[in-house]
């Protein structure tokens, strides 16, 4: 069964940063394009960033880039998200996610809490 | 405020049928991009239901169908059992100058009376 489980999660100040990880199980990660979304108290899924199989092309939401960076390392099966000049509304649920034009695995989510 | 719209909930006794409506537009649905549905139970991560507007995963019963028409798209559950008690969201993809965004509905909950 594919696991993706993530870590890094916390509480941290306003301004300040945080890095998530996600390790995969059972998938080939090399072979999968990834991602992070997102989840707000209340609110919708929202998604943040994308990374190929092999880091190459990465794209993020407008509201998220120069503020997070999303990378993976193949050879530990892992993925990434570095936050910087975390506020309140970067408070949410965040999930690491395989993708092939669609969602296909989730991880079960780190929470990130920004608060003073 | 989504730019794929659901109503916030509906309801059923057990063993009805419902249907949640997913809206969109011509920039999206209606530009010929697939509709996804996700099923997200109390306390857990979205799980994959149906893929390329009307698909299956393997595991999902057939109870569960989607369809797309136009600017809007449907998930329709037959035979309604508690289980099914959840949020439901629909995603798609949207282009604009900023180029091809993924997008999410604000997500149906389907509470089973």
């Amino acid at each position: 069964e594919v696991q993706l489980v993530e870590s890094g999660g916390g509480l941290v100040q306003p301004g300040g940063s945080l890095r998530l990880s996600c390790v995969a199980s059972e998938l080939r990660f090399s072979h999968y394009e990834m991602m992070w979304v997102r989840q707000a108290p209340r609110r919708t899924l929202e998604w943040l960033a994308y990374i190929d199989s092999r880091g190459d092309k990465i794209l993020y939401k407008d509201s998220v880039e120069g503020r997070f960076t999303i990378s993976r390392d193949n050879d530990k099966n892992s993925l990434y998200l570095h936050m910087n000049n975390l506020s309140a509304e970067d408070t949410a649920i965040y999930y690491c996610a395989t993708f092939d034009y669609w969602i296909d695995f989730w991880g079960q989510g780190a929470q990130v809490t920004v608060s003073s | 405020q989504s730019v794929l719209t659901q109503p916030p909930s509906v309801s059923g006794a057990p063993g009805q049928n419902v249907t949640i409506p997913c809206t969109g537009s011509n920039s999206n649905i209606g530009g010929g991009y697939n509709v996804f549905w996700y099923q997200q139970l109390p306390g857990a991560a979205p799980k994959l239901l149906i893929y390329l507007n009307s698909n299956r995963p393997s595991g999902v019963p057939d109870r569960f169908s989607g369809s797309k028409s136009g600017t809007s798209a449907s998930l329709a559950i037959t035979g309604l059992q508690s289980a099914d008690e959840a949020v439901y969201y629909c995603q798609s993809y949207d282009i604009n100058l900023s180029g091809l965004k993924m997008l999410f509905g604000g997500g149906t909950e389907l509470t089973v009376l």
